[in-house]
């Protein structure tokens, strides 16, 4: 069946750090990929997202690329804050509405 | 911008109760779904709905019932509560295929079964 494995946390740098959260899948079909992110104390908010091969989605310095040759879809950003500490989830939906999440990865950014 | 509430953000029950966990929308969406948050599990959905009245089972549904009377309100019953109950439960309104299948998620409320 359809899975997401991400890297386990927790993952902790320094404010200003390159940051790279793996993210690999295996679906049938043509899955559409998330990123969702939950600060602490909430709910999960979508951080982005590509519905095709080769997409890239990006938003708040995040980005990550659809790759269908490797089935990975990494987040990535250049350049960390404290303010982004939190659990990233990556998630794909096969196409009945359903979204099968990974198990998380908590991110702590040092000061 | 959707809005997902939940009726309560913390909840303390005791073993045997009945609990009754509310998901309200404001826009016009088919789709709700009810997830269980557990550290190391990740989330793992308990029921979903894709209309009134419509319900299906997720991938861990035991111990659950779910009621959908109206399009906007998507409630999750615990019959009889039990410790291992004790969990963050979220619920999402689904906007469909044709944004991809996203999913937009509440505030969660955080249950705890004495």
């Amino acid at each position: 069946g359809n899975s997401v494995t991400q890297m386990e946390g927790p993952v902790t740098l320094s404010e200003e750090a390159f940051l790279t959260i793996n993210c690999t899948y295996t679906a049938t079909g043509y899955p559409s990929l998330f990123w969702y992110v939950q600060y602490p104390g909430e709910g999960l908010q979508l951080l982005l997202k590509a519905t095709k091969a080769d997409d890239k989605g990006s938003n708040k310095g995040f980005e990550a690329t659809y790759r269908k040759e490797t089935t990975s879809f990494h987040l990535e950003k250049g350049s960390v804050q404290v303010s982004d500490s939190a659990v990233y989830f990556c998630a794909l939906s096969d196409g009945d509405d359903k979204i099968i999440f990974g198990k998380g990865t908590r991110l702590h950014i040092l000061p | 911008d959707v809005k997902v509430t939940q009726s309560s953000r913390y909840l303390v029950k005791r073993t045997g109760e009945k609990v009754f966990l509310e998901c309200v929308q404001d826009m016009d969406h088919e789709n709700m779904f009810w997830y269980r948050q557990d550290p190391g599990l990740g989330l793992r959905l308990i029921y979903f709905s894709y209309d009134v009245k419509m319900k299906e089972k997720g991938d861990i549904p035991e111990g659950y019932s779910v009621s959908r009377e109206k399009k906007e309100r998507f409630s999750l019953i615990l019959e009889s509560a039990s410790t291992n109950q004790t969990s963050m439960y979220l619920c999402a309104i689904g906007l469909g295929q044709q944004v991809g299948g996203t999913q937009y998620f509440g505030p969660g409320t955080r249950l705890l079964v004495l």
